[in-house]
């Protein structure tokens, strides 16, 4: 089984629409993260969480929100979707214990498409 | 914004043919360089981190050096094959934003047989 798993892996929606992506790991990191990918962009962050009670904004926040409702799990939600927010998005782990440098480790992503 | 660049932003080559790329990144408040394979409807796998000045790492044909003093970092491919195509990023960790991950916008490189 994957350590780190999205849902959903595609996605269609509209103009307007409210989304919410998944993710669940089972690495038991204390660290998650959201990214967008778009092509030639490279990976920007979203979002980032150190732990449950902890939220940061990351470069491109605006139009986006989460929420980490255990450790294992962290959820982007798009509250109106807009097509300019049609991407890739990935979510990724790492552990604060140290001794990998803060290695990220990524989900499968989700193709969402708003049009 | 944290500028970390990556180049060539592509690069075809033909099999056999060893290739290198940098990684451009700040000289100051380090505390890591990472690179990631990333192929095609994937996700970014780690290949390597690195943390100190000097650090050499190496996997099968692949290998990356580090110099922290002038912020950069060279990945190095020896004798390509096909299934080396793959996007390869660079990420810095900056000692100030520990757990944040600043990636360049990756090298794109293609292996022809």
């Amino acid at each position: 089984d994957a350590d780190v798993t999205q849902t959903p892996r595609n996605r269609i929606t509209k103009t307007g629409k409210r989304i919410m992506l998944e993710c669940s790991q089972t690495k038991g990191h204390d660290r998650m993260y959201w990214y967008r990918q778009d092509p030639g962009l490279g990976l920007q962050l979203i979002y980032y969480s150190f732990d449950v009670k902890d939220i940061n904004k990351g470069e491109i926040s605006d139009g986006y929100s989460v929420s980490r409702q255990a450790q294992a799990k962290f959820s982007l939600s798009l509250e109106s979707a807009i097509p300019n927010q049609t991407a890739l998005y990935f979510c990724a782990t790492s552990d604060s214990s140290g001794g990998s440098g803060d290695t990220q480790y990524f989900g499968p992503g989700t193709r969402l498409t708003v049009l | 914004i944290l500028n970390v660049e990556q180049s060539p932003q592509s690069l075809h080559v033909q099999e056999g043919d060893s290739t290198n790329f940098t990684c451009s990144f700040p000289s100051s408040n380090f505390y890591a360089l990472h690179w990631y394979r990333w192929e095609t409807a994937k996700s970014p796998e780690a290949l390597f981190v690195m943390t100190l000045n000097g650090d050499e790492k190496k996997k099968g044909r692949i290998s990356a050096t580090l110099n922290t003093k002038e912020g950069y970092s060279y990945l190095y491919i020896k004798g390509s094959q096909p299934e080396d195509s793959a996007t390869y990023l660079c990420a810095f960790n900056r000692g100030s934003t520990l757990g944040r991950l600043y990636f360049g916008r990756g090298t794109q490189l293609t292996v022809w047989p």
